[in-house]
């Protein structure tokens, strides 16, 4: 089956730097998505993308959708304490033939030293 | 708050035993999903309902089963369970079966621990 490879797992970092984090497919997406899961609580969409190529942009957070559809980069700029977390990437094939079904990477848990 | 109900948020059992797990979506959500998350793990999809009918199904052990009611609440229902068994479960749940967003509104989780 498709299988995600997100990295890095885990970061470390001080508050005011940037942090980058990416994912990457064996096989080809029609969507790409960002989640962040914060403790004790599910999984919240922060960024979809829909287009090869697509940046968008959410607040601090910027999302690209890689041009040969397999990968996708998160960055989030000037980090805060309230971004910790893990963030999800995701992955979604074909809408109509599989329903809904998100494919997901294992996750970055990004601590933030105040 | 997603809207998404699930109950019990923790639960702790012994192996061999049966639990189940229950959902309500968000309101006017045809589609409920469930998904299982291990310690140190991203999200395993097990398995899709679409407003009452099996639509999608990702990993899903035998000894493992969901279905979803006329209310569309849904249940998860894990038996003969095991050590390894002991996760996460999420619920999330969408507008259709086939929504191009790939939005999904996920509940809080059911913690399950086997022991």
């Amino acid at each position: 089956g498709q299988q995600l490879n997100q990295s890095p797992q885990s970061m470390f970092i001080q508050e005011g730097e940037d942090v980058s984090m990416n994912c990457t497919s064996s096989s080809i997406f029609n969507t790409w998505l960002w989640y962040k899961q914060e403790p004790g609580e599910g999984p919240v969409l922060l960024i979809a993308l829909y287009k090869a190529g697509e940046l968008t942009s959410n607040g601090r957070l910027t999302a690209q959708f890689g041009i040969t559809r397999k990968d996708s980069f998160l960055n989030i700029s000037a980090s805060i304490p309230s971004d910790v977390g893990i963030y999800f990437c995701a992955g979604q094939w074909d809408y109509n033939n599989a329903g809904n079904m998100l494919t997901f990477g294992g996750g970055t848990r990004l601590m933030v030293k105040p | 708050d997603s809207g998404v109900t699930q109950t019990p948020k923790h639960l702790i059992t012994a192996t061999g035993q049966r639990v189940t797990l229950r959902c309500s979506p968000r309101s006017g959500d045809l589609s409920v999903y469930w998904y299982q998350q291990s310690l140190d793990q991203g999200l395993q999809f097990l398995i899709q309902y679409y407003n009452g009918e099996e639509r999608a199904k990702g990993n899903i052990l035998e000894r493992f089963s969901a279905q979803q009611f006329p209310d569309l609440h849904s249940e998860l229902n894990l038996s003969s369970l095991e050590l390894g068994d002991s996760a996460l479960y999420f619920c999330a749940s969408s507008p259709s079966g086939g929504t191009n967003t790939g939005e999904l509104f996920f509940g809080e989780g059911s913690r399950l621990t086997v022991l």
